[in-house]
Parts: structure tokens; sequence; C-alpha cells
């Protein structure tokens, strides 16, 4: 079982629409996590972080975290063409040896006119 | 700045070859990362450099090694190439080990091998 877990889509929804992209994870000890956003054939950026359960929001961009769940989402609101990506959600342990993330597989998105 | 810049963008090797993918930060990181990208596995680190004059093993190190040359740069070796190593290699670097620091990424290698 992979330690995160997350659906590859491809998911394709009608502009303005909501988005929800999910992750699932099983290591308790994550402490942070990441949403990053991967245009085609680019390297990813970091999109969102948080290290709380809860919901963070960024203008059209909510993350939320549930630890006791162990399940991370994005949600994406009014969503734009120019949102089509590819999302990766991203976990860390922190350890005095680096920053080490463990990546999702990722969830490709289109957003169409 | 330019940020975090990998050479080449392209590369095709034939199985058994050796190649050496560059990597080159600008903005004075401490800590600097190797990772491939393959369909259904997302990104898995292969190396990672926390600071200058150190380097640890990521998830998938095997047919690999790397070098920190400096502060700057961080270089990623395959000895002898193989097909299963066909993949997009990024680079990454990020402020300074421990803590959540964005990793920013550089904008990827793909290498075939054939």
């Amino acid at each position: 079982q992979k330690e995160v877990e997350q659906d590859p889509g491809p998911l394709s929804v009608p502009e303005g629409a909501i988005v929800s992209l999910n992750c699932t994870y099983s290591n308790s000890a994550f402490q942070y996590f990441m949403w990053y956003r991967q245009y085609s054939r680019k390297g990813p950026e970091l999109l969102m972080y948080t290290y709380s359960s809860g919901n963070k929001e960024d203008g059209r961009f909510t993350a939320q975290v549930d630890k006791s769940s162990k399940y991370i989402s994005l949600f994406i609101r009014d969503s734009q063409p120019s949102d089509s990506a590819t999302y990766l959600c991203a976990m860390s342990v922190i350890t005095g040896g680096g920053n080490k993330l463990t990546f999702g597989t990722g969830t490709q998105l289109k957003v169409e006119l | 700045n330019a940020g975090v810049t990998q050479t080449p963008k392209f590369q095709v090797l034939k199985t058994g070859q050796s190649m050496t993918l560059q990597c080159a930060q600008d903005m004075n990181h401490n800590s600097m990362y190797w990772y491939r990208q393959d369909p259904g596995m997302g990104l898995r680190l292969i190396y990672y450099s926390a600071s200058e004059g150190t380097t640890d093993k990521g998830e998938v190190p095997n047919g690999y090694n790397v070098s920190r040359l400096n502060k700057r740069e961080f270089s990623l070796r395959l000895e002898s190439a193989a097909p299963s190593q066909t993949s997009v290699y990024f680079c990454a670097s990020s402020e300074t080990p421990g803590g959540v620091y964005e990793q920013y990424f550089g904008p990827g290698t793909r290498l075939t091998v054939t």
C-alpha cells in the first residue's frame, strides 16, 4: 500500500465549476501537507501548504486537512481553463536531515470552456 | 533570477551508456533534491543533499550517484543506463533542511534509454 493515495483522474469540468481534489495517507507522522500544481511539460510549483487540521483559503483555492481521517482536499472555486493542470498532493515528516516530501501520483484536471 | 536550471532538457541513451544530469540554483538554497517522475508513480525521491557537503539516499537510489559540487550545483549520474531509468528527472531546491520550506523545481530532463 502506498503511503499517499490520489485518484489519477482525469477529471474534466466546465468552466466555473467547483473542483474537489483529494488524497488519503497512511503515515500518521506526516506533519505538513502541500498541494503542487504542474502544467504540462513543466516542473511542479507550490500552490498551498498547511500543517493543521481545518481549512486554509487563498483566493479561489481552499486546502482542507482532516488528520483524524488522514484525508486532505483541495477545492477550486470558479474554475478557469488556466487551472487545467496536474495537481499533486505532497506530505512531509520534518527531520533534521531535510524536508523530504512524499507525493501522491497526481490528478489531471481539465477545465473546459 | 533563473531559479533552478537543468541540463540537458532531453536525452536519448543506449543501454549501458553513462551520463550526468546537471542542476544549478541561484537562490542560495542549502538543500537540493533529485526526483524521477513516472506515469502512475508520481514523483519519487532519488537522492537529496540537506546541505553542502552532504548527500543521502531517497526512495529509489539504485543505479544512480550524486555529487553536491558546491552550494549551487547538484549533479545526478547514471553509470550504466537501463531502460527502467527512462523517466522525467526533476531537480529541486529549498531554503534549508528541516521545517516546511517550499521546494522549487526545475523544468525537468526527459530521458529515454533504449
